[in-house]
């Protein structure tokens, strides 16, 4: 039973530029969120997709977007990157009743330079 | 402002000894989950408490809840090399979110 996948694993970005994240989420997991963990930090809620509306956001500006497709995967949206954005992006599934039931995959690690 | 506090935030002990982790706040929670992450990779769901006062225990390891369900608590008895990671904790907001401590690095020593 796969898990949460995310790809890529590592990408190198340049200021200003854009960049595309994906998650497939677990087998038989409907929602997924995404989080930023910058080094040395906790992560940081960025938002939440189900039945592939945005349903809650984090402190992150408009820069960030995301989209959930009907096989319930998501993509996050990083527009005119900074260099602050360097961190570890990470996607979290769970199946939409079960509030506790999170698994992380094991993140993309994104430097801006 | 970090709604959930840890401490320590860094730790460094021998093996064998016991350690306890805090994770405090002013904010009341749902439930509240522990998680360890090892380097390059995501997050790992130890506990979920979500009963004031609930103690859990896993092995070596015993998680309580605070009474008023805004802190938490988590104790390693007997620590092995093994147990060496990131140490977090996460209160869960609505159905929506998480919102994460700062972490714990454990470091165990041989």
């Amino acid at each position: 039973d796969a898990g949460v996948t995310q790809s890529p694993t590592h990408l190198i970005k340049t200021r200003g530029q854009q960049v595309t994240l994906r998650c497939s989420p677990k087998s038989g997991h409907d929602t997924v969120s995404w989080y930023q963990q910058a080094l040395g930090q906790g992560p940081q809620f960025i938002f939440q997709y189900y039945e592939e509306e945005e349903r809650q956001r984090g402190n992150f500006p408009d820069r960030f977007s995301g989209h959930q497709f009907p096989n319930y995967s998501s993509e996050l949206n990083v527009n005119a990157l900074w260099l602050g954005d360097s961190a570890l992006y990470l996607c979290a599934s769970r199946n939409w009743a079960d509030r506790d039931g999170y698994t992380f995959g094991s993140g993309t690690r994104l430097t801006v330079v | 402002t970090q709604l959930l506090e840890q401490s320590p935030q860094f730790l460094s002990i021998q093996e064998g000894e016991n350690l306890t982790v805090y994770c405090n706040s002013s904010s009341v929670f749902s439930s509240l989950q522990w998680y360890r992450q090892e380097p390059g990779e995501g997050p790992v769901l130890l506990v979920t408490v979500v009963t004031g006062g609930e103690v859990k225990k896993l092995k070596r390891l015993t998680f309580q809840f605070g009474d008023a369900r805004k802190d938490s608590s988590l104790h390693i008895t007997a620590a092995q090399p093994g147990d060496t990671g990131l140490y977090l904790c996460a209160g869960v907001r609505g159905a929506q979110k998480l919102v994460f401590g700062q972490g714990t690095r454990l470091t165990i020593n041989p």
